[in-house]
């Protein structure tokens, strides 16, 4: 079945870079975008960016500037890099499929989310 | 961008009745709307999609409907299971997610 999985450090330096790897299984990556969405107090829900089946990316203009999405499909691994870290970044990041529905693209499945604190 | 405003934030309601969630875009989306249901401490989970489209596996008490910029959820028949937080995303332009529905039992 499809399975998705967030491995990240827990806890971030602020001015650190944070790195989070979602594995997934059941499907391949070659044949769905890959989403990044993270839940703040702050902000709520927030989408950060995706990368696409044909590995090219697209970010919110929000994180543009210190956002990495990247893949090893070999692997069936999807990579999020984010420099620069702020306390306002604290939160939970998702992994999630978009897969089609109909003539639509949604989210339609997700990870349980990698838990991380930025502290010092 | 399109920013979604949901209400209430939250509603108490009483097992069997009938729960009506709201969601409001800052634009025309025209159907390019999802419904999740996030429990806590877990990841949010699709319900609906195309704004009346339900999600295999899910239940049909729930509902959606709406096109535009104004759109419903609605639960038949409120289940003790159901207690959760409900969000709507819009799809048309980028994603945008409102801020939540807070459903609790009374």
């Amino acid at each position: 079945q499809v399975q998705l999985k967030e491995t990240g450090p827990g806890l971030v330096q602020p001015t650190q870079t944070l790195s989070i790897t979602c594995t997934v299984s059941g499907f391949s990556l070659t044949s769905y975008y890959m989403q990044w969405v993270r839940q703040t107090p702050g902000k709520g829900l927030e989408w950060m960016g995706f990368i696409r089946s044909g590995g090219s990316t697209e970010y919110n203009s929000e994180f543009k500037s210190r956002l990495s999405i990247s893949r090893d499909t070999s692997k069936n691994q999807v990579f999020l890099k984010m420099n620069s870290l702020k306390t306002e970044d604290t939160g939970v990041y998702y992994c999630a499929r978009e897969g089609p529905l109909g003539a639509d693209y949604v989210m339609d499945a997700w990870g349980q989310g990698a838990s991380v604190t930025v502290s010092s | 961008d399109i920013q979604m405003t949901q209400s209430p934030s939250l509603l108490s309601a009483s097992v069997g009745d009938r729960v009506t969630l709201n969601c409001k875009a800052s634009q025309n989306i025209y159907k390019n709307l999802a419904w999740y249901q996030q429990k806590l401490g877990e990841a949010p989970k699709l319900l609906i999609y195309n704004a009346n489209s339900l999600q295999t596996g899910i239940p049909s008490r729930f509902s959606g409907s709406g096109s535009g910029t104004d759109f419903t959820l609605t639960i038949s028949s409120l289940q003790p299971e159901d207690v959760a937080t409900y969000f709507c995303q819009q799809y048309y332009s980028g994603y945008t997610f409102g801020a939540g529905t807070k459903l609790e039992l009374k």
